[in-house]
């Protein structure tokens, strides 16, 4: 596809509850990140994907929060025992990050993920 | 570690105002800026980037390494405009982006 893919769009899932989200992003572009939008918390970073590796996972909130990038293309970000806090919208973006500073991140529109 | 504030949660200005978003940096090195922008209902997308030095929708934004800022400024404020406006700072190659907290621009008629 022409932009980056999120799937589910929504998901409601039961306290306790495993979800998984996925991130399929443009073709070619190297890096992925995650990031959580919450109401008046603005754009939160989760973890960042260099190819396959993350250098970056600072922004992992807890142990429950995982992320894996195969293939240097799909991602996924998986969230263990759901509470009702981790209920937010999770974006994705993917970026060229060639030598050269192209790092204009194109974004996903984001699954919205209800804990109930 | 680099970090972007933006002050103001919401700005709200009358149609024709001039509009001023705030964006402060710490960053010990050569940052890369950058304004996105969400419109209501649509994906986050970028409005422009200090390197480019260029005008998008009659939005520019200046590089200030000695005050370490890069406000988003236009002169005339739209209603289209009303959206919500994320300063991103990125310490450029094999580096994330680092966003601030966002500002809602509300321009009313």
């Amino acid at each position: 596809g022409a932009g980056v893919s999120q799937s589910p769009s929504n998901k409601v899932t039961e306290k306790g509850k495993d979800v998984e989200l996925r991130c399929d992003p443009i073709s070619g572009h190297t890096a992925l990140y995650w990031y959580r939008q919450s109401l008046g918390q603005g754009l939160e970073f989760l973890i960042y994907f260099q190819g396959n590796s993350a250098p970056d996972k600072s922004g992992l909130p807890s142990d429950r929060f995982s992320a894996e990038r195969t293939g240097g293309s799909v991602s996924t970000l998986t969230i263990q025992r759901t509470q009702q806090e981790d209920s937010a919208v999770y974006l994705c973006a993917s970026s060229l990050d060639a030598a050269g500073g192209n790092t204009e991140a194109f974004f996903g529109q984001g699954t919205r993920l209800t804990v109930v | 570690a680099q970090r972007v504030t933006q002050p103001e949660k919401l700005l709200s200005v009358f149609k024709g105002a001039p509009v001023e978003l705030k964006c402060n940096y710490s960053y010990s090195g050569s940052p890369e800026l950058f304004w996105y922008v969400q419109y209501s209902r649509q994906r986050l997308q970028l409005l422009l980037r200090h390197i480019s030095r260029e005008s998008i929708k009659g939005f520019t934004a200046d590089l200030n390494k000695g005050e370490t800022s890069f406000h988003l400024k236009k002169p005339f404020a739209q209603e289209e405009d009303s959206a919500m406006y994320y300063c991103a700072l990125s310490q450029g190659y094999g580096n994330k982006l680092v966003f601030g907290a966002g500002t809602i621009l509300r321009v009313k008629s």
